[in-house]
């Protein structure tokens, strides 16, 4: 059975500072999502990572990917207000096209 | 634009009541997911369907029904039998390339705006 993992679950960082989310999953996937979800809102597609060593960059976020590890990070760098949110990885299953999400990490920059 | 619209936005059953999510979409995605999300938590998938006129169960299906009879709807009917359903309900599609496993490519899903239902 697929899992995934993410930590932390809850991150209060100061703006400026720079932080990473970790993404762990247990069985072999070759795809990985990275959304964002605002309080009271859905999920935006931020990442996908479909190869190992991937990375991509979007502003102050920068999303990898290591197969072997079978590990993703998200990386922000000088974190602002308004990157405060909730983050999910994502990883898909073979069958059927489903994605696992973990449990997601809410991010809290604070001036 | 195309996208994928769910309502109603906000939902409130009352116990023993039948309600049922609507979600369409004009992307001409072949899969359609339904996910519930609550408080604090990652999304669970309930039921999807890779094709028209076929669904799977996802996670945790009981206490729900799907039905797939046009590419662009899948619709939740939220049963009786759902003790707990207060929740946030995300509905998503993606695009199947030819794999013929509804696997979502490199664009994954995308969401629809969800619907709060809550048990009054």
């Amino acid at each position: 059975e697929l899992k995934v993992e993410q930590n932390p679950l809850f991150l209060s960082m100061q703006e400026g500072k720079n932080y990473t989310i970790y993404c762990n999953y247990s069985t072999t996937s070759d795809r990985l999502y990275w959304y964002r979800q605002d309080p009271g809102k859905s999920l935006e597609s931020l990442f996908v990572l479909l190869s190992n060593g991937a990375v991509k960059q979007e502003g102050r976020l920068m999303a990898s990917l290591d197969t072997k590890a079978r590990l993703s990070t998200l990386h922000i760098t000088a974190a602002v207000h308004d990157l405060s949110a909730t983050y999910f990885c994502a990883v898909a299953r073979w069958e059927g096209g489903k994605l696992i999400f973990g449990q997601g990490t809410e991010l809290s920059v604070k001036p | 634009d195309g996208g994928i619209t769910q309502s109603p936005k906000y939902l409130f059953r009352k116990e023993g009541q039948n309600v049922t999510l609507s979600c369409e979409q004009n992307l001409n995605h072949d899969a359609m997911y339904w996910y519930r999300q609550d408080p604090g938590q990652g999304l669970r998938l309930i039921y999807y369907s890779q094709i028209v006129n076929d669904f799977q169960k996802g996670d945790i299906a009981e206490g729900y029904s799907v039905s797939r009879e046009k590419k662009e709807s899948f619709p939740l009917t939220v049963t009786s039998a759902q003790k707990n359903p207060t929740a946030f309900y995300l509905c998503a599609s993606s695009i199947d390339q030819g794999t013929g496993q509804g696997r979502p490519t490199n664009y994954g899903y995308t969401f629809g705006s969800g619907t709060r239902l809550t048990v009054v």
